[in-house]
């Protein structure tokens, strides 16, 4: 089975910094995508984990710690446009089954 | 750059009815995946095709089938619908094992 954990809502200002966590639990993993998704829009791909540690792609970044089993999305210089919603998706490799999160709704505010 | 093909966007059927919905991958993405996005839910995986066959299935109802086609595009079948298939369908393709999916605009079905 699979399951993963994201928190539901996260509520920050412009120009602050925020973190989206992500836990899971799921056979075959070979590493962590994160998608952003607007309002009525498309998810869109965002960054991805093969290997422990940072990834850095701009004012986004990226963790993964495969022991721990967890794994965070740091949105830094928060602009309104980055309010969607932010999804975990582990990624199987063996298997073309792309699984998302609950996802966490960010609402940034003036 | 060109991106993955749905149609229709917008889709209304009646309870019973059946409909059929297309995906066009992009050009030399040989994976195709299916998702169902109530209002407020994340989308939830359906189904997925690697070169023309099934490779993996989510919470696909019995009603609903898929295939995927010669030219790689991707048709969704729904049967005996019900008000609760009304959601979002998006169709995203890749690369086999490549780690960034590129999803459609999706298709808004409405079930009256």
């Amino acid at each position: 089975g699979q399951s993963l954990e994201q928190p539901s809502e996260v509520t920050a200002v412009e120009g602050a910094i925020v973190q989206i966590n992500c836990t899971y639990q799921t056979s075959g993993f070979y590493g962590l995508s994160w998608y952003q998704q607007h309002d009525g829009g498309a998810p869109t791909f965002l960054s991805y984990n093969g290997l422990d540690g940072l990834e850095e792609t701009g004012r986004f970044s990226s963790f993964l710690s495969r022991s721990d089993s967890y794994g965070y999305l740091l949105l830094q210089e928060l602009q309104m446009k980055d309010s969607a919603s932010y999804f975990c998706a582990p990624y199987g490799g063996a298997t073309n089954k792309l699984i998302f999160g609950t996802g966490t709704l960010l609402a940034v505010q003036p | 750059a060109a991106g993955v093909i749905q149609s229709p966007r917008h889709l209304i059927k009646e309870k019973r009815e059946t409909a059929t919905l297309k995906c066009y991958p992009i050009p030399r993405h040989d994976t195709v995946y299916w998702y169902q996005q109530g209002p407020g839910q994340d989308p939830q995986f359906l189904i997925s095709f690697y070169e023309k066959m099934q490779s993996d299935k989510g919470s696909i109802p019995d009603r609903f089938s898929a295939q995927q086609f010669s030219d790689y595009h991707s048709e969704l079948n729904m049967s005996s619908l019900e008000l609760g298939d009304s959601a979002l369908y998006f169709c995203a393709s890749t690369p086999l094992r490549d780690t960034e999916a590129f999803f459609g605009q999706g298709t808004r079905l409405t079930v009256v």
